[in-house]
């Protein structure tokens, strides 16, 4: 079946550091992918997504690039703030079926 | 616009009891959802409605019961709470027509003694 795999945490950063979180995953066809964020105390929030091969979403500059090729999904920012530390989500959603989860990964920044 | 709303807030329960968790939501959307987060597992969904008058198993079913009492309100039923039942349930909503885009209320943190 279709599942998602991603990086365990934490990931400690300090500001203005590079932020990648790893997120692969296993399906058949051609799934739609995902980030999910869930600020403390907060339910999930849509990141950003992508609907296609080589199709990159961006919000907040954050950015995700669908790579069908190595079936990843890697969340990156060039400099992380304070207010990121979050917990992040990758996603997996085909229709017919249940939008798919990975683990979490937890981001700590500090100043 | 409130959003998603889930009551109450915190709860604790002995093992043996019934409780109802409440949802509601006022953005017109028809799929409603409840989840389980448990730590190093992610979240898991318990139910689903995809539209007013029907409602599905998830993964983890076991032990739960849904109402979708109309096409804003979806409740969680604990028949008889079990410690393993310990856990941070988000109630979530979405389009039909984008089911992926889903919005999440704040959350229920239950403990079950």
């Amino acid at each position: 079946g279709n599942s998602v795999t991603q990086m365990e945490g934490p990931v400690t950063l300090s500001e203005e550091a590079f932020l990648t979180i790893n997120c692969t995953y296993t399906a058949t066809g051609y799934p739609s992918l995902f980030w999910y964020v869930q600020y403390p105390g907060e339910g999930l929030q849509l990141l950003l997504k992508a609907t296609k091969a080589d199709d990159k979403g961006s919000n907040k500059g954050f950015e995700a690039t669908y790579r069908k090729e190595t079936t990843s999904f890697h969340l990156e920012k060039g400099s992380v703030q304070v207010s990121d530390s979050a917990v992040y989500f990758c996603a997996l959603w085909q229709a017919g079926t249940a939008l798919i989860f990975g683990k979490g990964t937890t981001l700590s920044v500090s100043s | 616009n409130a959003g998603v709303t889930q009551t109450p807030k915190f709860q604790v329960l002995k093992t043996g009891q019934s409780m109802t968790l409440q949802c509601a939501q006022d953005m017109n959307h028809n799929s409603m959802y409840w989840y389980r987060q448990d730590p190093g597992m992610g979240l898991r969904l318990i139910y689903y409605s995809a539209s007013e008058g029907t409602t599905d198993k998830g993964e983890v079913p076991n032990g739960y019961n849904v109402s979708r009492l109309n096409k804003r309100e979806f409740s969680l039923r604990l028949e008889s709470a079990a410690p393993s039942q310990t856990s941070v349930y988000f109630c979530a909503s979405s389009e039909l027509a984008e089911l992926y885009e889903q919005y999440f209320g704040p959350g229920t943190r239950l403990t079950v003694t």
